[in-house]
């Protein structure tokens, strides 16, 4: 158990439709980082906050949107989802991404289905 | 943040050494070599990092060679759990420089 918690586990949903990913980091880490791993796409990097601050965006759609909270859980918001956007999610996080090693612990994951 | 290349898949015999080996010969001399893995759906797991020295926890050992061009994760005695995707993961530790996750090596432990 990583520490990471995140919520739901799994989601169902239709096509157009839009949903919210929650991530509750462990205690005392500051950054939460959002990943996306799909079949054919791999792990890949979404978006970073730290301390409620946006710090580092990837491969992030426009339809995607985040933010973090001043309890530092964050959500992820994806809407007009299609079928593409079916997933693995992860949240992870860290105390402080300039510190050594800037050890991630990863969460769970929730698996979004779009139908 | 350099690239990495990793063998596609490996195999090892439960209870021997496995050796996952990562050519990052792009490597800046401010970037830390980590190693993370994930086993079937789960979250990734931290397994290791180093900068210059080789490195030993409870979980593995990392080689990194002189030139940092090249390096090894050691796994000592690989049980079934042990199967899982391995990821080498080069980075330096800035706010906007993130985990680059690569396709990984798929370490498959055989009884």
């Amino acid at each position: 158990d990583s520490g990471v918690t995140q919520t739901p586990k799994h989601l169902i949903t239709a096509t157009g439709q839009r949903v919210t990913l929650r991530c509750s980091p462990r205690s005392g880490d500051l950054s939460v980082y959002w990943y996306q791993q799909s079949l054919d796409q791999g792990l890949q990097f979404l978006i970073q906050y730290y301390n409620g601050e946006e710090r580092a965006k990837g491969n992030i759609l426009e339809r995607f949107s985040a933010q973090q909270f001043p309890d530092l859980h964050s959500e992820l918001n994806l809407s007009s989802l299609e079928l593409g956007d079916s997933a693995l999610y992860f949240c992870a996080s860290s105390v402080d991404p300039t510190m050594v090693p800037n050890e991630q612990f990863f969460g769970p994951g929730t698996r979004l289905t779009v139908l | 943040d350099a690239k990495t290349t990793q063998p596609t898949s490996m195999d090892c015999a439960e209870g021997r050494a496995a050796n996952l080996p990562c050519n990052h010969s792009t490597i800046s001399g401010n970037e830390y070599v980590y190693w993370y893995r994930q086993i079937h759906s789960q979250g990734p797991q931290y397994i290791i990092h180093g900068l210059k020295n080789n490195e030993t926890n409870e979980m593995a050992s990392l080689i990194i060679t002189e030139d940092r061009k090249s390096s090894t994760l050691i796994l000592p005695h690989a049980t079934l759990r042990d199967t899982a995707v391995y990821y080498c993961i080069v980075r330096v530790p800035h706010y906007g420089q993130n985990f680059v996750f690569g396709p990984g090596t798929r370490l498959s432990v055989l009884p």
